[in-house]
């Protein structure tokens, strides 16, 4: 089975700062990975996937991560934060030809304007 | 926006008690899963339909059912509530073709449940 951790429970930034996220998975497969974000009162957002081809990917709102097979990690970055990014931010895998989906414990990050 | 809506918004039940939680699917979709989120942590599968079958689930008793509908919309039932079944329960749908997707899930809004 596999399993997701997030290290980082609560993470406070001023803004322009830059942002980086952990993300470690357990599964000796192949896996897909996802960061999803849910900003307070709304529902889980899609931020960014990565599947197959360019281990770095490009999500929405200059977010990106990069998959390190050889480390099992999927960190999200962002070089300048602003104060919308306020959010609670969860890496999620699914393993290949299986859609379930296994989400860290999630980060929170708040931004200081 | 996703296209994914769910019914109620939030529900008050007590303990023994039955609930039904409903969702429907982003248009096109034909799969559904079902998450609960427990305060303070991620989602955590529950189970699966596609066809109107589960199709997968996760580490939840059988008191925890579904169903899916033609339509592709779904139903979770949850029998003989515990207070440990306090949580956000999602819906997430995608859409299938021949084989497991490797599309995006879409999730909704949830339904905050509080069993008293």
């Amino acid at each position: 089975a596999q399993s997701v951790s997030q290290h980082n429970h609560h993470v406070i930034l001023s803004e322009a700062a830059s942002l980086e996220l952990g993300c470690n998975y357990s599964y000796g497969g192949t896996v897909n990975l996802f960061w999803y974000v849910q900003y307070p009162g709304q529902h889980l957002q899609l931020l960014l996937k990565y599947f197959s081809g360019d281990p770095l990917v490009k999500g929405i709102k200059g977010f990106e991560a990069e998959f390190i097979k050889s480390k099992f990690s999927f960190n999200l970055r962002k070089p300048s934060v602003q104060w919308s990014d306020t959010a609670e931010y969860f890496c999620a895998v699914n393993a290949f030809g299986n859609e379930k989906l296994t989400f860290g414990t999630g980060t929170r990050l708040t931004i200081i304007p | 926006e996703t296209g994914v809506t769910q019914s109620p918004t939030h529900l008050i039940k007590t303990r023994g008690q039955q609930v039904t939680l409903r969702c429907s699917s982003q248009s096109g979709h034909n799969t559904v899963s079902w998450y609960q989120q427990a305060l303070g942590q991620g989602p955590q599968f529950i189970f699966q339909y596609y066809r109107e079958e589960e199709n997968g689930r996760g580490n939840f008793p059988p008191r925890f059912s579904g169903l899916q509908f033609p339509n592709y919309s779904s139903e979770l039932n949850v029998n003989a509530l515990e207070l440990d079944d306090s949580a956000l329960y999602l819906c997430a749908s995608t859409s299938r073709l021949a084989g497991p997707s490797t599309d995006t899930q879409y999730f909704g809004p949830g339904t905050r449940l509080t069993v008293l």
